[in-house]
């Protein structure tokens, strides 16, 4: 697994609260990211991080938020929750020998209410 | 969830028998292509990547094919085995320019491997 954690595995919560996801990895690697997984959709770039506080935005960035602060944790804020950010969100590291190698964490259920 | 099944191509086949899984990808400038392997309730895993300078990589029990001129990409799978059942995606992304690392995932194919 890359050594790559996600908290809280599942949450729920109503619409309009913040939500913050944390992804945690413990080797040192350059690239995150964050993807989320819905049905039908397979899984979509919302931001990534090329470097402590560099990031940029991916293809369904809006609602979202992400801060590096240190080079091992990567967090995903939904400013004001809405039922469509409802979904399954996962986060990878690239070992930046190849991009497109991408080792994935074992993902957060959020469900927005 | 259970509308996945719905919306995703699938393929099922003998144990023993090889695996034909296609893609359709949709950037023709896109240079880099890489399959993952979901199984259910994990993250994708990494199986194999190759390059637009490319038409064809194998690796351990997996080959990938690439043909630029219809944008086709598919992935074999030789002497398929139970452990292979999952959701497999291919994935794009340019290795230059602002797109840099940023990977496109199609919809995925379910396979299913009946012993």
């Amino acid at each position: 697994d890359a050594g790559i954690t996600q908290s809280p595995r599942h949450k729920v919560t109503e619409t309009g609260t913040p939500v913050t996801l944390r992804c945690h990895q413990t080797e040192n690697h350059r690239y995150m990211y964050w993807y989320r997984q819905d049905p039908g959709h397979g899984l979509r770039l919302i931001h990534y991080s090329y470097g402590v506080k560099d990031t940029d935005k991916g293809e369904v960035s809006d609602g979202y938020s992400v801060s590096r602060s240190k080079t091992e944790d990567f967090l995903l804020t939904l400013e004001s929750a809405t039922s469509s950010q409802t979904s399954v969100y996962f986060c990878a590291i690239s070992l930046g020998t190849a991009i497109g190698e991408q080792y994935f964490g074992p993902g957060t259920r959020l469900t927005v209410t | 969830g259970e509308s996945v099944g719905l919306h995703l191509p699938t393929l099922s086949v003998q144990e023993g028998d090889n695996s034909i899984i296609n893609c359709a990808y949709s950037n023709s400038a896109s240079d880099y292509f890489i399959w993952y392997k979901q199984e259910s309730g994990k993250g994708p895993q990494f199986i194999i990547d190759i390059r637009s300078n490319m038409d064809k990589r194998q690796g351990q029990r997996v080959t990938v094919l690439l043909n630029k001129t219809v944008k086709h990409l598919s992935l074999q799978i030789a002497a398929t085995q139970p452990g292979d059942s999952a959701v497999y995606f291919c994935a794009e992304t340019l290795t230059v320019g602002t797109s840099y690392g940023k990977l496109t995932f199609g919809q995925g194919t379910i396979l299913t491997v009946h012993p």
